[in-house]
Parts: structure tokens; C-alpha cells; sequence
């Protein structure tokens, strides 16, 4: 059973702050893997893809992978109002569709 | 370009009922991925389908059906419905099943009492 495991939060962070938010996966094979942004009410949206080893910016994000540690996780810099969200993480090994977890709740507080 | 829709947008039924819901997909993807989210929850993946044909299911029962159309819409049926399939039903299109560009749909929530 491929398992993608997030704390549920919820992740309370000031205005301005940096949140950080994580993820395990079980599937050693596991090739691409994803951050997507869900507000209460709403579909998921794709915010952040990594494939490889490392850190990869976009904007305020910061998505960064350790395939040996089995282990991907999300940095929102400057944090606004508007983050307060659940991000939920994906992954995906290649012959089956995206496994999701149960996402975290993030709360910006201004 | 039009994005995924989905229709209708809330239903309630009531358990044992029969429900079908509706997807069309983005323009120019013709793959469909059908997804359960429970309150609380992340999507589970109910199943796919790529030119018509299933490609890949999930851990639902066969009383979770669907389709694929010529135009790459797709339907999701559910039968004899139980109270826990009260849940937000989303779906997905992509080119060729890829999921690095798979773009959701606005989901259906349906309510089984």
C-alpha cells in the first residue's frame, strides 16, 4: 500500500513568516511529486512539481526533495492572509496515478 | 483554451439511489482521472480513463462505475448508495494520462442520507 503521510495541522504562522510544511512517502520508486493548494470548498491546485534531488524555487515557494530520506516538503516565504489553505502533496511512481496525502492545514495569522 | 467542468455542482441523494455525475475535460486532454475526497481527507483515486478505455482503478467497488466518451468527457456512475460515499467527487484531465499537467475540475460534493 503506497502511503503519502502530512501532519494535519493545522500550522498556525504569523504574517511575514516562513511556513514550512512536509511529507513522507513510503514508495522508494517514486519519480514526481507535487504540491497542490486547496481552499475550504474548492479543487486542488497544482502549485509546485519537483522530480529531482534538491531545492526548487517559484516565487514565495520553495519545494525541496531528499529521495533517500523519502522526504519532500514546501516553504512559503513571506506568508499572507490569502496561503491559509490546506497543501495537500502527491506523488506519483509512474504507473499509477497520483497517491495523495491527507494535506496539512496552514493558517496565516495577520 | 476551456478548463475541466463538472456538473451538477451539489446533489443529494438519499442511500440505495443510483447517481451519475458528469466531467468534460480540458481541451485537447484526453485522459480522465475520477477522485474521491472525503471530508478531511486527500483524494483517493477511483479510476481513469484514456481513449475511451478504463486504464487503471483505485480500491473502489464495481458499484463504481464510468465511462469515456469520443469527445473525452466522462461520467462517473455510483450505485446502490451508502452514506459514505457522501464525499466531494473531482476529476482530472491530462494529455496521454500525464499527471505533471493534470488540471482538476471544480468537483461535484454529493450528500448520501
Amino acid at each position: 500500500q503506497k502511503e503519502v503521510e502530512q501532519n494535519s495541522g493545522p500550522l498556525s504562522v504569523p504574517e511575514g513568516a516562513i511556513a514550512s510544511l512536509n511529507c513522507t512517502y513510503s514508495d522508494r520508486v517514486s519519480q514526481s511529486f507535487f504540491w497542490y493548494r486547496q481552499y475550504s470548498g474548492k479543487s486542488p491546485e497544482l502549485i509546485m512539481s519537483i522530480y529531482s534531488n534538491g531545492d526548487k524555487e517559484d516565487g514565495r515557494f520553495t519545494a525541496q526533495l531528499n529521495k533517500a530520506s523519502q522526504y519532500v516538503s514546501l516553504l512559503i516565504r513571506d506568508s499572507q492572509p490569502s496561503d491559509s489553505a490546506t497543501y495537500l502533496c502527491a506523488v506519483d511512481s509512474g504507473n499509477t496515478p497520483l497517491v495523495f496525502g491527507k494535506g496539512t492545514r496552514l493558517s496565516v495569522i495577520a | 483554451e476551456t478548463g475541466v467542468t463538472q456538473s451538477p455542482t451539489h446533489l443529494i441523494k438519499t442511500r440505495g439511489q443510483q447517481v451519475t455525475l458528469r466531467c468534460s475535460s480540458q481541451s485537447g486532454h484526453n485522459t480522465v482521472s475520477w477522485y474521491q475526497q472525503a471530508l478531511g481527507q486527500g483524494p483517493q483515486f477511483i479510476f481513469q480513463y484514456y481513449r475511451e478505455e478504463e486504464n487503471g482503478r483505485g480500491n473502489f467497488p464495481p458499484r463504481f462505475s464510468g465511462l469515456q466518451f469520443p469527445n473525452y468527457s466522462s461520467e462517473l456512475n455510483v450505485n446502490a448508495l451508502e452514506l459514505d460515499d457522501s464525499a466531494l467527487y473531482l476529476c482530472a484531465s491530462s494529455w496521454d494520462g500525464g499527471v505533471d499537467e493534470q488540471f482538476f475540475g471544480p468537483g461535484t460534493r454529493l450528500t448520501v442520507l
